[in-house]
């Protein structure tokens, strides 16, 4: 089925670690873009690219690094992992047009001990 | 700055009735609705793009009052599959597909 495959599904890191994680859309969008989501606070841009080769901060991009390897993969990077980096990660694609939303990837649980 | 929503949860029964507030002190020029399942990604249900704008999608309809710098929700007659919390997204001017801001949430259950 054509979306947005994220892959680890679950992590669990320890403090100072870092990892990648990997995002992927088949549906050909230009725009890609990834969330945080903690309880009660819905869902916090990090970091967005609007088309390949162009990347740029969303509300909570400290920590966090990203990479637009090319039009299908968006990658992000935790350099250091903080315990306050515990949240699920959602990448997204969009493509625009007046009936167009986001299609979420299902999600990374990333538990930072 | 974060849209706000309201009421923060609803517990209805099938066929009643619910509306969604999403308030913006901003400017609107974009809406968009997203439901999510517990343990799911968000889902697409639409987007509003001009003030005045209405749209709607089965017994689930929007619109978007520019003045007000609001959008509502409105679940009628509702199903069990409904359940799940909905979520606004606004978009900056003149882009309404980058840096979309979300809010909190409204959660919404709906039993037999």
């Amino acid at each position: 089925n054509a979306g947005v495959t994220q892959t680890p599904k679950f992590q669990v890191l320890k403090t100072g670690q870092s990892m990648t994680l990997q995002c992927a859309q088949d549906m050909n969008h230009n725009s890609m873009y990834w969330y945080r989501q903690d309880p009660g606070m819905g869902l916090r841009l990090i970091y967005y690219s609007a088309s390949e080769g162009t990347t740029d901060k969303g509300e909570v991009p400290n920590g966090y690094n990203v990479s637009r390897l090319n039009k299908r993969e968006f990658s992000l990077r935790l350099e250091s992992a903080a315990p306050s980096q515990t949240s699920v990660y959602f990448c997204a694609s969009a493509d625009r047009g007046p009936n167009y939303g986001y299609t979420f990837g299902s999600g990374t649980r990333l538990t930072v001990v | 700055q974060q849209p706000v929503q309201s009421p923060q949860a609803v517990i209805l029964r099938e066929g009643e009735d619910a509306v969604i507030n999403c308030s913006s002190s901003k400017a609107l020029y974009s809406v968009h609705w997203y439901r999510q399942k517990h343990g799911e990604a968000p889902v697409f249900l639409m987007i509003l793009l001009k003030g005045g704008e209405q749209k709607g999608h089965d017994k689930i309809s929007a619109s978007f009052n520019e003045k007000k710098q609001q959008s509502s929700l409105y679940l009628t007659a509702s199903q069990l599959s409904y359940s799940g919390t909905y979520f606004c997204g606004t978009g900056p001017p003149g882009d309404s597909w980058g840096k979309l801001q979300f809010g909190a949430g409204t959660q919404v259950v709906v039993t037999p």
